[in-house]
């Protein structure tokens, strides 16, 4: 069974821009969520989503924003791009919801906004 | 809101010998789950280990086993036997009963040296 693939691995945006970035979880899994990793926040929680419907959100501006299709898949926006927003952004999928289930994770895509 | 604390950034073991990684949290919940996280330089976050508070006895998972204190909100991860596959940054993280929040400590970046 394949893994999470989160495409694509690696983008450079220079400020202002907006970006999108995708996350395709196992097969059967219905739940995807978002994180941010940075060197100095570390890794913070930015949203979940389940069946096409964002069931938590973490404490970031409007500017991130996000959604899941029918097939599960997510995508994840992030409009007007600060220096700030460079970071490593992770998936991870799970069968039914993060609450009392194995997250599996993607490897992640690296942004950096110059 | 529940903080989750690694205070080793950094830790080394030699090869075949045992380490432990040491994780605080502060929580007012009663019912969560912790885990510990491994992040190889492949940047997927792969689960090691998973407690849930209610339950007193201590996971174990081959060479990884826990220390986990409830009223001491103390939750430290043992390595035996450790292996050069087992450098990393190893990652505390915490989450509420009924919450898709998950909450990392900073990591310890954890070397093996053969």
């Amino acid at each position: 069974k394949a893994g999470v693939t989160q495409t694509p691995r690696y983008l450079i945006k220079t400020r202002g821009q907006q970006v999108t970035l995708s996350c395709s979880p196992i097969s059967g899994h219905r739940s995807v969520s978002w994180y941010q990793q940075t060197p100095g926040q570390g890794l913070q929680f930015l949203f979940e989503y389940f069946s096409e419907t964002q069931r938590n959100k973490g404490n970031f501006p409007g500017r991130f924003s996000g959604r899941q299709f029918s097939n599960s898949r997510s995508e994840m926006n992030v409009s007007t791009l600060e220096l700030g927003d460079s970071a490593l952004y992770l998936c991870a999928s799970s069968l039914l919801g993060p609450v009392n289930e194995k997250l599996f994770f993607g490897s992640g895509t690296q942004l950096s906004v110059l | 809101a529940q903080t989750v604390t690694q205070s080793q950034p950094e830790m080394s073991v030699q090869e075949a010998e045992t380490v432990t990684l040491s994780c605080t949290y502060d929580t007012s919940e009663s019912d969560y789950y912790l885990f510990w996280y491994k992040q190889p330089p492949s940047r997927q976050m792969i689960l090691v280990i998973r407690q849930e508070a209610y339950k007193q006895q201590n996971a174990t998972e081959n060479r990884f086993s826990v220390n986990f204190q409830k009223a001491a909100k103390s939750f430290s991860l043992k390595i035996s036997d450790s292996q050069l596959g087992d450098a990393a940054m190893y990652f505390c993280a915490y989450r509420g009963y009924n919450n898709n929040d998950m909450r990392f400590g900073a990591g310890t970046r954890l070397t093996v040296k053969p």
